[in-house]
């Protein structure tokens, strides 16, 4: 079945760039999403990206796919302590509707 | 624009006994979900409605977990009887296609469940 796989824990440094990966299996998922989340909060959007893209910036977020490749990161640049969370990754198909998401990356950014 | 609402914001019930959970969506967003996420998880989908019809049910335990979404707007997710391993965070969401494929879905702070 549709299956997303994310790496557990980041550790970095306040003003380093963070880079988060994701693979998934899905070769039809058309759309493909970063959350975050706090703790005791629900999911926050950050991006996403349509799989004929390969890169997409948004401020300090850039995300990059490799579609052959099944494979997703996003780069946080000049990381900052609010940025500690963790960080969901999430296949959408072709059809729309549900989301498959990994099971999350922890970020931590130490001062 | 006012997000996704949900209540309560935590629940704790002993098990066996039954619980009901509320989500109001986004303002104009015909399709809704709930996801259950267990701790140290990623969130899974239990149920898709559009409009006040279900669109997909295929993960939601029927025996003992119901929803309904009366009037397309707001929804209700019960669970009765409740189980230890039905302890988890229930999210809603809601989208509303803005081009084809993709329906960005956007996301209620979440109602903690415990089940002792």
């Amino acid at each position: 079945g549709e299956d997303v796989e994310q790496s557990l824990f980041l550790s970095v440094r306040e003003g380093d760039s963070s880079v988060i990966n994701c693979t998934y299996t899905d070769s039809s998922s058309t759309y493909l999403y970063w959350y975050k989340q706090e703790p005791g909060a629900g999911l926050q959007l950050l991006t996403y990206i349509f799989s004929n893209m390969d890169m997409k910036q948004d401020q300090r977020l850039t995300v990059l796919l490799n579609k052959k490749d099944k494979h997703l990161s996003l780069r946080i640049a000049d990381t900052q302590t609010g940025d500690s969370a963790i960080y969901f990754c999430a296949a959408q198909g072709r059809q729309g509707g549900k989301l498959i998401f990994g099971q999350g990356t922890e970020l931590s950014v130490k001062p | 624009e006012a997000g996704v609402a949900q209540s309560p914001r935590y629940k704790i019930i002993e098990k066996r006994q039954s619980v009901a959970f509320w989500c109001n969506p986004i303002s104009g967003h015909a399709t809704l979900y709930w996801y259950q996420q267990i701790l140290g998880q990623g969130p899974k989908l239990l149920i898709q409605f559009q409009n006040n019809g279900v669109v997909d049910d295929s993960q939601l335990p029927k025996d003992r977990f119901s929803a309904e979404r009366l009037k397309g707007v707001d929804s209700t997710l019960k669970i009765q009887p409740a189980k230890l391993e039905d302890s988890a965070v229930y999210l809603c969401a809601s989208s509303r296609p803005v081009t084809a494929g993709e329906e960005t879905q956007y996301f209620g702070p979440g109602t903690r469940l415990l089940v002792l």
